[in-house]
């Protein structure tokens, strides 16, 4: 496909456990933006990477968030230590530019039990 | 720093009344800015953008939006609202002249009445 996947889908963990949700981006798509979407909140962002450039990290609530993204491509959301409030769609874009219009992805819907 | 702000979270409208979202940006330069759109359990889909080519954008689904730089709106219309706009709406913003990410607003979710 040539859209932005995400996988799992769904995701159901226990509190304190580790997850790693997974974002598969549009081939050729430079930006890669990741967010969260809790029930009734709008999109709060976690981070973004950009090419080569260091990531805006500002976006991630704690030091138990991380990412990575490999070789300008595939991205990795890692959650440590999970907790319920961690409970959200996670959604993952793409874009060709920092500028351009974002491509989202479906979404990981995690819930911490 | 940029922002954007959308009026109302919830929006409930007649089948066939015109639909107005509001959303209002703060950026020191000059934006591009978007709509997008978020259908009952599915990911976010781009309605419309704006990128100073011209100032009434129009996208998809009989939306458009007018840039007003005086007002530093950019709200969403369609004349005659259809049962399948039921969605939830977010308004963007992010700037054009350095790399940056998008700002979305809080969401507005539309809802249409029989």
């Amino acid at each position: 496909g040539a859209g932005v996947s995400q996988s799992p889908s769904n995701k159901v963990t226990e509190k304190g456990k580790d997850v790693e949700l997974r974002c598969d981006p549009i081939s050729g798509h430079t930006a890669l933006y990741w967010y969260r979407q809790s029930l009734g909140q709008g999109l709060e962002f976690l981070i973004y990477f950009q090419g080569n450039s260091a990531p805006d990290k500002s976006g991630l609530p704690s030091d138990r968030f991380s990412a990575e993204r490999t070789g300008g491509s595939v991205s990795t959301l890692t959650i440590q230590r999970t907790q319920q409030e961690d409970s959200a769609v996670y959604l993952c874009a793409s874009s060709l530019g920092a500028n351009n219009e974002q491509f989202f992805g479906p979404g990981t819907r995690l819930t911490v039990l | 720093a940029q922002s954007v702000t959308q009026l109302g979270s919830h929006v409930s409208v007649s089948e066939g009344a015109l639909v107005l979202l509001r959303c209002n940006y703060s950026s020191s330069v000059p934006p591009y800015l978007f709509w997008y759109v978020q259908y009952p359990n599915q990911g976010l889909q781009l309605l419309l953008k704006y990128t100073s080519a011209a100032t009434l954008v129009k996208g998809i689904n009989g939306f458009e939006a007018e840039f007003k730089k005086s007002e530093t709106s950019f709200h969403l219309t369609k004349p005659s609202a259809h049962m399948s706009d039921a969605a939830e709406y977010f308004c963007a913003v992010t700037q054009y002249s350095s790399a940056s990410k998008i700002i979305f607003g809080s969401g507005t979710r539309l809802s249409i009445r029989p």
